[in-house]
């Protein structure tokens, strides 16, 4: 079972690029490396999945270093509209593969400021 | 707008009393899956069923249960309420590619305060 560990907290400022690192030391050779984002009162949204290397969308990138032991979600100018909290999920996310195993911890809190 | 809808929105309901929850997934995914948000626990996983059947079971209570109907909607049955059952209940669908879950559709949730 693989925990991640994520700074409760982060602040930034307007047309800043953010990093949040998630730290997931027992990462398991199956384990998928999954992002979302949750704001007050809503649901999460995915916005990042990758198994290693970088992975990029339209809204994030995410960057898996060799050993697999940690990650970084990469927000590019953040606004007003990102604060919010973003979790970071490692595991198997093969059908069948456990995924009752997935742990949604505590999150980031990140505030971003005018 | 994820696709998933859950009513209801909020729930008020007293301590001892039993209360259903209702899921619809996104058109087309066959998964759906039950989460507890309270402010002291964080996000946790409770059940998953695909396609009618049981797949994966979290953190849930034996007062609690849910079951997938044909037409794919779920229900979350909670009883015998306590004062900590109150919390947020998001249910969640996905589509699975390639043997693969990529992401999960969060619904708006259902707000549960148990008096």
């Amino acid at each position: 079972l693989a925990k991640t560990t994520q700074p409760i907290s982060m602040d930034s400022y307007e047309g800043q690029e953010v990093n949040i690192t998630c730290s997931h030391n027992n990462i398991a050779t199956n384990d998928y490396i999954t992002w979302y984002q949750q704001f007050p009162s809503q649901g999460p949204r995915f916005i990042i999945q990758g198994y290693k290397t970088k992975v990029t969308n339209e809204v994030a990138s995410l960057f898996i270093p060799a050993d697999r032991k940690s990650s970084t979600l990469s927000l590019p100018r953040v606004s007003l509209s990102d604060t919010a909290v973003y979790y970071c999920l490692v595991g198997d996310m093969s059908v069948g593969g456990g995924y009752n195993k997935l742990i949604f911890g505590a999150g980031t809190r990140l505030a971003v400021h005018p | 707008d994820s696709g998933v809808t859950q009513t209801p929105k909020h729930l008020i309901t007293a301590t001892g009393q039993r209360v259903t929850l209702r899921c619809s997934p996104r058109s087309g995914d066959l998964s759906v899956y039950w989460y507890q948000q309270s402010l002291d626990q964080g996000l946790q996983f409770l059940i998953q069923y695909y396609n009618g059947e049981e797949r994966a079971k979290g953190n849930i209570l034996e007062r609690f249960s849910a079951q997938q109907f044909p037409d794919l909607h779920s229900e979350l049955n909670l009883s015998s309420l306590e004062l900590g059952d109150s919390a947020l209940y998001f249910c969640a669908s996905s589509v699975e590619a390639s043997g693969r879950i990529r992401e999960q559709f969060f619904g708006p949730g259902t707000r549960l305060t148990v008096l």
